[in-house]
């Protein structure tokens, strides 16, 4: 079974900061792929980034950047001097290779304070 | 390019009664998903299609909920009757090669809310 656990429900922080959006992920599959979503309020979910489960790298584009650590199940997504703009839900999911069906974690509302 | 466009944006019902959602995907991309998503939960997948055929409805609730997609492009999502616990958004997705590219396109979505 497949199971995504976004474990901070909600968070706030100061234009500028810098946060940290966690998740940790359950798979008995050894090839599988990883992803954030960003669903503003507006309500559709705008793809952000996939990874493979063979590519541990990690990857910077802009003030976004994720951190995938096979050893802990653990695909965090970092914001770095946060804006206003970025304010919205974030959505971790999993999707297992061969089968296209992504399984989505609960979400995390952040929230940046101007 | 034009997003997946779905119709109507809001709808309110009163329990047992039916209601129709509709998905136009982006052009060419030949597998279309419904997804629900419940307030403060991420989105669950209803059904998916590729071109006309159903690849996986796994999660929906055949008693109550009907999907299709004729002529592989536009589809519909039918509730009937509907209940209480059928309140959320319901997301329609389509993509190109979900395992080449992992990028699902998403509609703004269709909110249903039942009284």
């Amino acid at each position: 079974a497949q199971k995504v656990t976004q474990a901070q429900t909600e968070i706030s922080v100061v234009e500028k900061e810098d946060v940290t959006l966690d998740c940790v992920y359950e798979t008995r599959d050894t090839t599988y792929y990883l992803f954030w979503y960003k669903q503003p309020p507006s309500g559709e979910l705008v793809f952000l980034i996939r990874r493979n489960s063979f590519d541990e790298q990690n990857e910077i584009s802009g003030r976004y950047s994720w951190n995938f650590q096979k050893s802990t199940s653990s695909f965090n997504f970092t914001i770095t001097a946060s804006q206003v703009v970025d304010s919205a839900v974030y959505f971790c999911a999993l999707m297992n290779f061969g089968n296209e069906k992504l399984t989505f974690g609960t979400g995390t509302r952040l929230t940046i304070i101007p | 390019e034009a997003g997946v466009a779905q119709s109507p944006r809001y709808k309110i019902i009163e329990k047992r009664q039916s209601v129709a959602f509709w998905c136009n995907p982006i052009s060419g991309h030949a597998t279309l998903y419904w997804y629900q998503q419940i307030l403060g939960q991420g989105p669950k997948l209803l059904i998916q299609f590729q071109n006309n055929g159903v690849v996986d409805d796994s999660q929906l609730p055949k008693d109550r909920f009907s999907a299709e997609r004729l002529k592989g492009v536009d589809s519909t999502l039918k509730i009937q009757p509907a209940k209480l616990e059928d309140s959320a958004v319901y997301l329609c997705a389509s993509s190109l090669n979900p395992t080449n590219t992992g990028e699902l396109f998403f509609g703004e979505g269709s909110r249903l809310t039942v009284l």
